[in-house]
């Protein structure tokens, strides 16, 4: 099976705390990409990054950064010293291999978070 | 400016009026895909297109109806809408069908069937 599993449905945290929202993921494939996106209020699909199944490597960008264990099918997301302006749902998403086709993506049903000042 | 551009962004219509909902590119990518976000239930593929007159169902097809006659367009016709396809609704496209190839996707459409 091919599924994204996002067990957070809401975290509510305050201003400057860091918060980490997990994501597992279920996949036969050898080969896949994962992604994260952030949906603001206004609705649009912000991407955040992508990682491939063969760079495990942590990455950081500014106050964010992800986690990649392959061990565990686990792609979390962290945002340190968060900000009222990253309040919004964020949806980790799977793009299985298939064999090269369709580049679908899967979707986790989302956490919405959101930040108090 | 690259982008995927949908029209309308916001629809309120009735059950059984025929609509369509436009999709269109300009990054001439191969790649098409329409996703529906439903609460709890995150983003469901409907529909893809692989390439011109090359399309395939996704997880929730049932209802709705594409087509892709020029590479750049890609709308979703809904025949018969139902209050059960109340829903928002994203075109994505990619250079290719690849896992490889990163899908960007458009503003998306609140669509209301009363």
């Amino acid at each position: 099976a091919q599924k994204v599993t996002q067990a957070q449905t809401e975290i509510s945290v305050v201003e400057k705390e860091d918060v980490t929202l997990d994501c597992v993921y279920e996949t036969r494939d050898t080969t896949y990409y994962l992604f994260w996106y952030k949906q603001p209020p206004s609705g649009e699909l912000v991407f955040l990054i992508r990682r491939n199944s063969f760079d495990e490597q942590n990455e950081i960008s500014g106050r964010y950064s992800w986690n990649f264990q392959k061990s565990t099918s686990s792609f979390n997301f962290t945002i340190t010293a968060s900000q009222v302006v990253d309040s919004a749902v964020y949806f980790c998403a799977l793009s299985p291999n298939y064999g090269g086709a369709t580049n679908k993506l899967i979707f986790g049903t989302g956490t919405l978070l959101a930040v108090q000042p | 400016e690259a982008q995927v551009t949908q029209n309308p962004r916001y629809l309120i219509t009735v059950t059984g009026k025929k609509l369509t909902v436009t999709c269109s590119q300009n990054m001439n990518h191969e790649y098409m895909s329409w996703y529906r976000q439903d609460p709890g239930l995150g983003l469901r593929q409907i529909y893809y297109s692989m390439n011109v007159e090359v399309t395939d169902k996704g997880d929730v097809p049932e209802g709705y109806k594409v087509s892709r006659k020029e590479k750049r367009n890609f709308p979703l016709i809904l025949e018969s809408p139902s209050p059960n396809q109340t829903s928002l609704y994203f075109c994505a496209s990619s250079l290719q069908g690849s896992a490889y190839n990163e899908q960007f996707f458009g503003p998306g459409t609140r669509l209301t069937v009363l």
